[in-house]
């Protein structure tokens, strides 16, 4: 497609389990972000991809919280032990090299029961 | 205290109205985006700043790098305006802080 894929769209889960959110950027935008919102509240930034390495992931709250983006495409957020704090909406944004342009998608609502 | 700063956090305009949102940010920045969040979560890039004055449509935005302030103008507002519109503040190592957004209504 066009735009920044982000799957599954919806997410329920129970407490303690383990859930992969999976993101699909723009054909050829190197630069790749998590961003994780809660009910009300902007958005909170996790983590950023430059290729295929992690360049900054200092905002991933604790350890359960894991991203990789192995072949500098698609990337997949990793949540181990589930906790009900987690419930939000993670949102995906890519970006072209040297712009600085963000292109969203539309996020992947996880409910932690 | 947010480093980046928003008002008002909700405003409702009659259909026509000239609206301001304002941003107010602590950190040194490399750049400043506008971003619209439409009910469902979409979020879609409106400006990305870093100095002087960007228009497009009825969509003008503005930032001040001295007074670490930047605003955004709707002129003629219409319903379909309506939504959450959030800046974000990025740092020279591409992290973006945001704002806690400002829900805007406008009425017909």
């Amino acid at each position: 497609g066009a735009g920044v894929s982000q799957t599954p769209s919806n997410k329920v889960t129970e407490k303690g389990k383990y859930v992969e959110l999976r993101c699909d950027p723009i054909s050829g935008h190197t630069a790749l972000y998590w961003y994780r919102q809660s009910l009300g509240q902007g958005p909170e930034f996790l983590i950023y991809f430059q290729g295929t390495g992690a360049a900054d992931d200092s905002g991933l709250p604790n350890d359960r919280f894991f991203a990789v983006r192995p072949e500098g495409s698609v990337s997949t957020l990793k949540i181990q032990r589930t906790e009900r704090g987690d419930s939000a909406v993670y949102l995906c944004a890519s970006s072209p090299i040297g712009t600085g342009e963000l292109f969203f998608g539309e996020g992947s609502r996880l409910t932690v029961l | 205290k947010n480093e980046v700063e928003q008002s008002p956090q909700n405003l409702t305009a009659q259909e026509g109205e000239f609206i301001t949102i304002n941003c107010s940010y602590s950190v040194g920045i490399s750049a400043l985006h506008w971003l619209q969040q439409h009910p469902g979560g979409g979020i879609v890039s409106l400006f990305m700043l870093s100095s002087g004055k960007k228009k497009h449509g009825r969509l003008i935005a503005t930032i001040n790098i001295q007074e670490k302030h930047s605003s955004l103008h709707i002129t003629a507002s219409h319903p379909r305006d309506s939504a959450v519109y959030i800046c974000a503040a990025r740092d020279s190592g591409s992290r973006l802080t945001f704002g806690e957004g400002t829900q805007l209504t406008v009425n017909p």
